[in-house]
């Protein structure tokens, strides 16, 4: 099936820096890439998607780019504030056989922004 | 509002009971998962079911049980051979092949004393 790696585990920054975090994925059938934000005690909330046939998308203060040669998918957050301290998820959606329509997720980032 | 429900949001069982933890859509979504999530763990898939009267383990399928009878509804017993069970679970669906991901439940946080 398909296998994906999250980084960073943690990341901290300060209030109004930019943050990013990085995912690889392992099947090029893969073609539905989701990125969603868990706070604390809730379940994860869709925030940015992004279809294998885009290169980046952008919405206003979050962006998603996916390179498919090198298998790799980022979140841009900008401007950061405090209330988008939580725990962020990239997931990759499998696309062939068993693994059709599955999402499969990193491991998670917990953003920290200081005020 | 569509949405999907977990219920209870809090669950304190004995050890060696069963429980059982619920999840309702209204979203019309035909595939609905199972997860349970531990500190530094991410999501793992207990189950998934991708229509009804049908469903299949994912990676940690050992000492839960589901039922798929209903369209709306996709309950997941936690068993007494579960070796530790005190965990959040969430439970998720979507319309299946395409559309937009996956939508997630609020959480039930069961623990086992």
């Amino acid at each position: 099936g398909e296998n994906v790696e999250q980084h960073p585990s943690t990341l901290s920054v300060q209030e109004g820096d930019s943050a990013v975090i990085k995912c690889t994925y392992s099947d090029s059938a893969s073609n539905y890439f989701p990125w969603y934000k868990q706070e604390l005690g809730k379940g994860p909330q869709l925030i940015i998607d992004i279809r294998s046939n885009v290169g980046e998308k952008k919405d206003q203060r979050i962006a998603v780019t996916l390179n498919k040669t090198a298998k790799h998918f980022s979140l841009h957050i900008t401007e950061t504030q405090p209330e988008d301290s939580a725990v962020y998820f990239c997931a990759a959606r499998g696309n062939r056989g068993s693994t059709l329509g599955r999402l499969y997720f990193g491991r998670g980032t917990q953003l920290t922004v200081w005020p | 509002d569509g949405g999907i429900t977990q219920s209870p949001k809090y669950l304190f069982r004995k050890e060696g009971q069963n429980v059982t933890l619920s999840c309702e859509q209204n979203l019309n979504h035909d595939a609905m998962y199972w997860y349970r999530q531990d500190p530094g763990q991410g999501l793992r898939l207990i189950y998934y079911s991708q229509i009804v009267n049908d469903f299949q383990k994912g990676d940690i399928a050992e000492g839960y049980s589901v039922s798929r009878e209903k369209k709306e509804s996709f309950p997941l017993t936690v068993t007494s051979a579960q070796k530790n069970p005190t965990a959040f679970y969430l439970c998720a669906s979507s319309d299946g092949q395409g559309g937009r991901g996956y939508t997630f439940g609020s959480g039930t946080r069961l623990t086992v004393v």
